[in-house]
């Protein structure tokens, strides 16, 4: 089956400055990889996804990139604020999996303002 | 409802009790799924229900562990004869069903078994 890991586990970064959380998947037939937001207290929250068939998406201070041969995807959080402070899960999806997402261990990003 | 809704929040209960956490999916998302999270760990694959279809139970970690589905609506999740590693927050989460991955979440039921 498929296995996600992610890392690191724990990062703290100054307000103002970029994040970057690294996953990598093991399955080579899983197409779709979103990143799910986890603030204290609360069930994740879909914050961007991208499907194979493109390399990078962004959305305004976020994005993900995707690197299908090496079988990594990235997310990128640039001008972090304090409210960016939270736990962030990467996920891979294998459409042929009734399960379709495994997700990762989890980072906890910290913002320090 | 406008998200998914479990209840209750918190649960506590005795070694050997029986709980059942309860899941209220969006209304019309046929796809239903249940996840448990540790503390400090990631998102646990439990048990998924997809419309009519057989669920899929092969993350249940255990006998005691069963849910069920009525009416291609509301979960229950039972936990049989507690444990305190059963602890954890159970998270549920719907989707629009097969071909369609978005999950969306519940907040979750904080089990502490003591």
């Amino acid at each position: 089956g498929e296995n996600v890991e992610q890392h690191p586990s724990t990062l703290s970064v100054q307000e103002g400055d970029s994040a970057v959380i690294k996953c990598t998947y093991s399955d080579s037939a899983s197409n779709y990889f979103p990143w799910y937001k986890q603030e204290l207290g609360k069930g994740p929250q879909l914050i961007i996804d991208i499907r194979s068939n493109v390399g990078e998406k962004k959305d305004q201070r976020i994005a993900v990139t995707l690197n299908k041969t090496a079988k990594h995807f990235s997310l990128h959080i640039t001008e972090t604020q304090p409210e960016d402070s939270a736990v962030y899960f990467c996920a891979a999806s294998n459409p042929g999996s009734a399960r379709q997402l495994t997700f990762g261990s989890g980072t906890q990003l910290t913002v320090l303002p | 409802g406008a998200g998914v809704s479990q209840s209750p929040s918190n649960k506590v209960t005795e070694k050997g009790k029986d709980v059942e956490l309860r899941c209220d999916p969006i209304s019309g998302h046929t796809a239903l799924y249940w996840y448990r999270q540790s503390l400090g760990q990631g998102l646990e694959f439990l048990i998924y229900f997809q419309g009519n279809s057989a669920p899929d139970k092969s993350g249940l970690p255990s006998d005691r562990f069963s849910a069920e589905r009525t009416g291609g609506s509301v979960s229950t999740l039972t936990i049989q004869r507690t444990q305190q590693e059963d602890s954890a927050v159970y998270l549920c989460a719907s989707s629009f069903g097969q071909g369609n991955e978005k999950l969306f979440f519940g907040s979750g039921t904080q089990l502490s078994v003591l």
